[in-house]
């Protein structure tokens, strides 16, 4: 069964618009949510991340929400850039000593320019 | 870049040889990872290592061993290479904090025929 889910396997917008990539979860347990952005050919790279104290962290144009009593969490990019055409994956991690992330099986964003 | 290095990078054998792939860092950090990515089921954990000689299994163990006699390399061994071991695997490093990302490596495709 899988514990982190991202239902739209694929996204297209158009530059200067938002970009919002959602993510469920089903595990009460995981405290601390991570977005990392994969390019063709390379591994993935960090984004952005947010404790399950929080309901939402900014970092320039990337800003993740958390809603915890529906177990969803929210990318928004805003605004979209060319550059930003990735897979983007979200992970779940629970503070029981071990460390593991749980990834969802990612979204294809492409922003057309 | 965080300094992991996976090696090779690409790599082609056939079912039933053994395969060993590297990953190798330079950040003295204590959490090494094996992940592997396939269409449709994002990354997942396939072993990792909280110090040296010190692992433990994922959720897609079987078939896969791992070794770590020093900090800084952590192999993942394919004993006998089947079609279904065929992906892209990634290597990740971590600080052990739950809090803190985890950085991951370019990859190594391997192809099993």
């Amino acid at each position: 069964d899988q514990q982190v889910k991202q239902n739209s396997p694929s996204l297209s917008v158009q530059e200067g618009r938002i970009s919002i990539l959602n993510c469920d979860y089903t595990n009460s347990m995981f405290d601390y949510f991570l977005w990392y952005k994969k390019y063709p050919a390379e591994g993935p790279t960090f984004l952005i991340s947010i404790s399950s104290i929080k309901d939402k962290n900014e970092d320039g144009r990337f800003t993740v929400f958390l809603n915890k009593s529906a177990k969803h969490l929210s990318l928004h990019i805003v605004p979209s850039q060319p550059g930003d055409s990735a897979v983007y994956f979200c992970a779940a991690s629970a503070e029981s000593g071990t460390y593991k992330y749980i990834f969802g099986t990612g979204t294809r964003l492409k922003v057309l320019a | 870049d965080a300094g992991i290095t996976q090696s090779p990078r690409h790599k082609v054998t056939e079912t039933g040889t053994p395969v060993t792939l590297r990953c190798h860092q330079t950040e003295n950090h204590r959490y090494m990872y094996w992940y592997r990515q396939d269409p449709g089921h994002g990354l997942r954990l396939i072993h990792y290592s909280y110090g040296v000689k010190d692992t433990d299994k994922g959720e897609v163990s079987d078939g896969y061993s791992v070794s770590r006699s020093k900090t800084e390399d952590f192999l993942l061994t394919l004993e006998s290479a089947t079609s279904s071991q065929t992906s892209v695997y990634f290597c990740a490093i971590g600080t052990g904090y739950s809090n803190q990302p985890q950085h991951f490596g370019d990859g190594t495709r391997l192809s099993i025929l």
